[in-house]
């Protein structure tokens, strides 16, 4: 039962574009939601959260969005750089549930960017 | 270095053997989590402490599988007769009370032979 689903093992871009990483969850209980990046052989670095009682958060080149009514979210990474090149990954919590303590993860998306 | 630290990096052992893992989290953290993440998948969660209590067990951890963090401190992970199926990445991470962002070390790299 994969509660946070990433649907998109991979996506490629070129360098100065656009990534938009998606991510989708089936948990109503999920009220707070986090990406992370990992590079290969090490663990993964926090990127970017978003609680469910906003829609949109930013920082930097990476902005979060989230549809609840869609249970949809995503990233977008403007402009993509090649060191942005790695696997990312879309993780959820139940905050309200008083587990906020435990996160779900997608399967993850690798994310290339070409110079 | 403040971050979360894991010791050993990487663990070849035979099946059958007992292994254990340590992770220092970062200091002022008194939350502690062990996640297992195989290929292709993203992490999953084993275990959780605060401070010195274990809080919740995930039903992958199987009896052959203990964690401890005395003191509060730095936590250890054993696998008692691992089996081929135990090789993965063992994750640890560690946030502060209250906190939804667990912050990852980079993990023990365990093969079983």
């Amino acid at each position: 039962d994969q509660q946070v689903k990433q649907n998109s093992p991979s996506l490629s871009v070129q360098e100065g574009r656009i990534s938009i990483l998606n991510c989708d969850y089936t948990n109503s209980m999920f009220d707070y939601f986090l990406w992370y990046k990992k590079y290969p052989a090490e663990g993964p670095t926090f990127l970017i959260s978003i609680s469910s009682i906003k829609d949109k958060n930013e920082d930097g080149r990476f902005t979060v969005f989230l549809n609840k009514s869609a249970k949809h979210l995503s990233l977008h990474i403007v402009p993509s750089q090649p060191g942005d090149s790695a696997v990312y990954f879309c993780a959820a919590s139940a905050r309200s549930g008083g587990s906020n303590y435990k996160l779900t993860f997608g399967k993850g998306t690798l994310l290339t960017v070409n110079p | 270095d403040t971050g979360v630290s894991q010791d050993p990096r990487h663990k070849i052992t035979k099946r059958g053997q007992n292994v254990t893992f340590r992770c220092d989290p970062i200091s002022e953290h008194n939350r502690l989590y062990w996640y297992r993440q195989t290929l292709g998948q993203g992490p999953e969660f084993l275990t959780y402490f605060q401070n010195e209590a274990q809080l919740e067990k995930s039903r992958l951890l199987s009896d052959r599988f203990s964690a401890e963090r005395p003191k509060g401190s730095f936590s250890t992970l054993e696998i008692q007769r691992t089996e081929q199926g135990d090789s993965a990445m063992y994750l640890c991470a560690s946030s502060k009370r209250g906190g939804a962002e667990a912050f990852f070390g980079q993990g023990t790299r365990l093969t079983v032979v």
